[in-house]
């Protein structure tokens, strides 16, 4: 069964803070991808990596950096936590076939104190 | 830019009525995919439509797919309680280096009453 894991379902940090947000997944996928959701925003796409050490900026960079050290897992890394980055963030890996899809992770929800 | 604009972004129905979301894209695209999100859950894939006339159904659910004019449609037929949900469309888009991301419309939060 496909799995894609995160490292938190919840974290509360203070403005300033240093976060890293995790995401491993079990199925060899070559493709992963960082989201934001918001309410009434949707999902937002923040950065994606189709390859190890490979990665692409999505629709909402900024304030954000990741890393892909290892195939299997995506790290999401906020420099300088600041409040407007409270929200919920996703994590998905895809295996680039036909007719695959996006397999999302759990979600972590972040909040910026 | 790709952009995707579902409708409604909110609908209440009530049990055993049928209805549709609609998702309309703006530029072409080879695959559209539905996603389902519980409350405090991730999202799930529910279909993958990758060509012009595709139809697909489980349950009461059916989603279809016209690339002609750049929409889908996800039906419901005699809704019940337990598909209450979010639903959200995607649509595959070319990235600037070349690879294939996502954008997702904002969601159809769907509200079914007994």
């Amino acid at each position: 069964d496909v799995k894609v894991t995160q490292s938190s379902r919840y974290l509360v940090k203070r403005t300033g803070e240093k976060v890293f947000l995790e995401c491993v997944q079990d199925m060899d996928h070559e493709n992963m991808f960082w989201y934001r959701q918001d309410p009434g925003l949707g999902l937002r796409l923040i950065y994606f990596s189709y390859d190890v050490k490979m990665k692409e900026k999505g629709d909402i960079p900024e304030g954000y950096s990741v890393s892909r050290e290892k195939k299997e897992r995506f790290s999401l890394i906020l420099e300088s936590a600041s409040t407007n980055q409270t929200s919920m963030y996703l994590c998905a890996s895809l295996s680039g076939g036909v007719t695959d899809t996006q397999y999302f992770g759990p979600g972590t929800r972040l909040t910026v104190l | 830019e790709l952009k995707v604009e579902q409708n409604p972004l909110f609908l209440s129905m009530q049990e055993g009525k049928n209805y549709t979301i609609y998702c309309n894209y703006s530029t072409t695209s080879d695959r559209l995919y539905w996603y389902r999100q519980d409350p405090g859950k991730s999202l799930e894939s529910l279909f993958v439509l990758l060509s012009n006339g595709a139809v697909k159904q489980e349950g009461r659910l059916m989603a279809s797919l016209d690339t002609k004019a750049r929409l889908s449609t996800l039906h419901i037929t005699a809704a019940v309680h337990d598909l209450s949900a979010t639903y959200f469309c995607a649509v595959d888009s070319l990235a600037q280096g070349g690879s294939e991301k996502l954008v997702f419309g904002k969601g159809t939060k769907l509200t079914v009453n007994p």
